[in-house]
């Protein structure tokens, strides 16, 4: 099956710095890849996604890049603001039998105003 | 609602003591997943259902977990003779179909004393 290594597991950076969070993926037939937001007390909240098609993808401070070759996949937050902090979680989703999200273990973002 | 909802948020049970958690899903979607959060950790794939079919359950991790969705709409996971191993956070989530983003509940989060 399908096994998702996330990393770094805490990150500490400072209001208007940017983050980034690395997961590597496993099964080649993935191809969907989402990334989720976990607030204290929460549900995860799907924050961004991208598909094998492409290698990267942006929306306002929040990026995705994906990189099939290597198997691997990051999140960057640019301009970090201190409600940006949370756990983020990285997942890997394939078709056919891989229908299931198979999800990293989580990073949790501090950012200090 | 426009969301999954979970009920209850909040459960304790006694060890020993059978539970069952509810899970309402978007209105439409095909597709439901049970998770099973532990404290610090990721969410792990439990079960899935298609409709009413559950078509897998690999991640149960015994048979005192028991998942249905008769009608292909709510969804209940019992737990019975609950352990304290079982205390987590229970997510569901549900999607269109089988490749498309999931949206996940609040979660219930069951503690065992």
């Amino acid at each position: 099956g399908e096994n998702v290594e996330q990393h770094p597991s805490t990150l500490s950076v400072q209001e208007g710095d940017s983050a980034v969070i690395k997961c590597t993926y496993s099964d080649s037939a993935s191809n969907y890849f989402p990334w989720y937001k976990q607030e204290l007390g929460k549900g995860p909240q799907l924050i961004i996604d991208i598909r094998s098609n492409v290698g990267e993808k942006k929306d306002q401070r929040i990026a995705v890049t994906l990189n099939k070759t290597a198997k691997h996949f990051s999140l960057h937050i640019t301009e970090t603001q201190p409600e940006d902090s949370a756990v983020y979680f990285c997942a890997a989703k394939g078709t056919g039998g891989s229908y299931i999200p198979t999800f990293g273990r989580g990073t949790s973002l501090i950012v200090h105003p | 609602g426009a969301g999954v909802s979970q009920s209850p948020r909040y459960k304790v049970a006694k060890r020993g003591q059978d539970v069952a958690l509810r899970c309402d899903p978007i209105s439409g979607h095909v597709s439901l997943f049970w998770y099973q959060q532990a404290l610090g950790q990721g969410p792990e794939f439990l079960t899935y259902f298609q409709n009413e079919a559950q078509l897998d359950k690999s991640g149960l991790p015994s048979d005192r977990f028991f998942a249905e969705r008769p009608e292909g709409s709510v969804s209940t996971l019992k737990i019975q003779r609950t352990q304290q191993e079982d205390s987590a956070v229970y997510l569901c989530a549900s999607s269109l179909a089988g490749n498309t983003e999931a949206f996940f509940g609040q979660g219930t989060r069951l503690t065992v004393v």
